[in-house]
């Protein structure tokens, strides 16, 4: 079964400045897609970015970038200029054609003035 | 577009009863998962429907059943509910491509209390 890690259960950034959340994954699959969600205060679930895994290219979306490594089964998410509407729940989820979607544990994001 | 919605949002109910949840996916999204979210379990799937078809399960016991109707939209029932039921139910709809590899986007979520 595929699992999917996220080793830092809370991180800080200070407003303006760069974060990267960190994600590894088990799978020995070799097409499948990764995915970073963000969940605020409100619970709400919101797509952040999505990888491909075929794609060697890393996803990017605004602020928002991944440094995807496929043969070190690594997926971070780097937010840039970090804004006071950053701060949520992060997290990483794997899905291929043959799995549901799969959640690590969250990285918990505070962003300090 | 509008977005994934859930009903009801909030949800109080006692040990014993039965409750049953609802969803309606992004219009035309065919495909509709489900989601508990817990403090110490975290995000775990329930299940996926296709086309009036459960596609995929989670592991969860029997008392957790679902459906889904001929417009896409969704309903989860959990019977005889326990405390450890207690959780924020998520909602998740997307297109449903060849390979089941598309986003999915998520609703707002019920919360359910059991007392």
């Amino acid at each position: 079964a595929q699992t999917v890690t996220q080793s830092q259960p809370e991180m800080s950034v200070q407003e303006a400045e760069t974060v990267t959340l960190s994600c590894t994954y088990d799978t020995s699959e070799s097409d499948y897609y990764l995915f970073w969600y963000k969940q605020p205060p409100s619970r709400q679930m919101i797509l952040v970015i999505r990888q491909e895994a075929y794609k060697q290219q890393n996803a990017t979306e605004n602020r928002f970038s991944v440094n995807f490594q496929k043969a070190a089964k690594s997926f971070s998410l780097k937010i840039s200029d970090s804004q006071l509407g950053d701060a949520a729940m992060y997290f990483c989820a794997y899905r291929s054609a043959t799995s549901k979607l799969t959640f690590g544990t969250g990285t918990r994001l505070q962003v300090t003035l | 577009k509008a977005g994934v919605t859930q009903t009801p949002r909030y949800l109080i109910k006692t040990r014993g009863q039965q409750v049953t949840l609802s969803c309606s996916p992004i219009s035309g999204h065919r495909s509709v998962s489900w989601y508990q979210q817990t403090p110490g379990q975290g995000l775990q799937f329930l299940f996926e429907y296709f086309s009036e078809t459960q596609r995929n399960k989670g592991n969860f016991p029997g008392r957790f059943s679902g459906r889904q109707f001929s417009n896409s939209r969704s309903e989860m029932n959990v019977s005889t509910l326990e405390l450890g039921d207690s959780a924020l139910y998520l909602c998740a709809s997307s297109l449903a491509l060849v390979g089941g590899t598309d986003t999915q986007y998520f609703g707002p979520g019920t919360r359910l209390t059991v007392l």
